[in-house]
């Protein structure tokens, strides 16, 4: 089983739409993240939730809405998406915050 | 605040060659040190570690040793093979239940 997965795994779409990015860990761990990698393989933090409850969410526009439905899972709802959002999207988890991630494959956002 | 600086690539070697990929620190008190690799297509998976100074992480023919006094945990392997070709990340975490703080990335290609 994957400890972490997300899907979809590619997600085209138009400028202006709505998309969501599903996550989840079947590790039991309490820390979920949201991270964007950029086409040089910069990887910037998005959010960070702990049980649920939002404990990092860096300067990221607000069309950017994660959700935790419960513990095991982490959503990333992207509003009327722009050019600039095109990017590899990766969740993770860890036990603790500051513990060793794990990672999902990525799914890979163009905006045409 | 904590950061990391690692070496810009990309780094092209050929196979059997000896490998080095500087990566330094800055952060408060007594950070944990990582190392993670991203495969293409893939997403990020931990290659090693190292939690308090001195200490050597090891894996799959990597080492990194944590110098304090350098403040630096530079990724070493003696003979690099075509397999190694990925992204290498450092990374530190200040065990303060703050998500993990990464560096740039560097990218390797191995060549036959």
């Amino acid at each position: 089983d994957t400890a972490v997965s997300q899907t979809p795994k590619y997600l085209v779409t138009q400028m202006g739409n709505d998309k969501s990015i599903k996550c989840e860990q079947n590790l039991g761990h309490d820390t979920m993240y949201w991270y964007k990698q950029d086409s040089k393989k910069f990887l910037k933090i998005m959010f960070s939730y702990n049980n649920k409850e939002l404990i990092i969410n860096e300067t990221v526009p607000n069309r950017f809405s994660p959700k935790s439905p419960d513990k095991a899972h982490l959503n990333l709802h992207i509003n009327s998406l722009e050019l600039g959002d095109s990017a590899v999207y990766f969740c993770a988890s860890s036990r603790d915050p500051g513990e060793k991630l794990f990672f999902g494959s990525g799914t890979q956002l163009s905006v045409l | 605040g904590n950061s990391v600086t690692q070496m810009e690539g990309p780094v092209t070697l050929s196979e059997e060659a000896f490998l080095t990929i500087n990566c330094t620190y800055t952060a408060t008190g007594y950070p944990s040190l990582f190392w993670y690799v991203q495969y293409p297509g893939e997403g990020l998976q931990l290659l090693l570690k190292a939690t308090k100074a001195d200490d050597k992480g090891s894996n799959k023919g990597f080492e990194a040793t944590y110098r304090k006094e350098t403040t630096s945990f530079h990724l070493e392997k003696g003979s690099v093979q075509v397999s190694d070709s990925a992204v290498y990340f450092c990374a530190l975490s200040d065990q303060r239940n703050t998500p993990l703080v990464f560096g740039k990335g560097t990218r390797l290609s191995v060549i036959a």
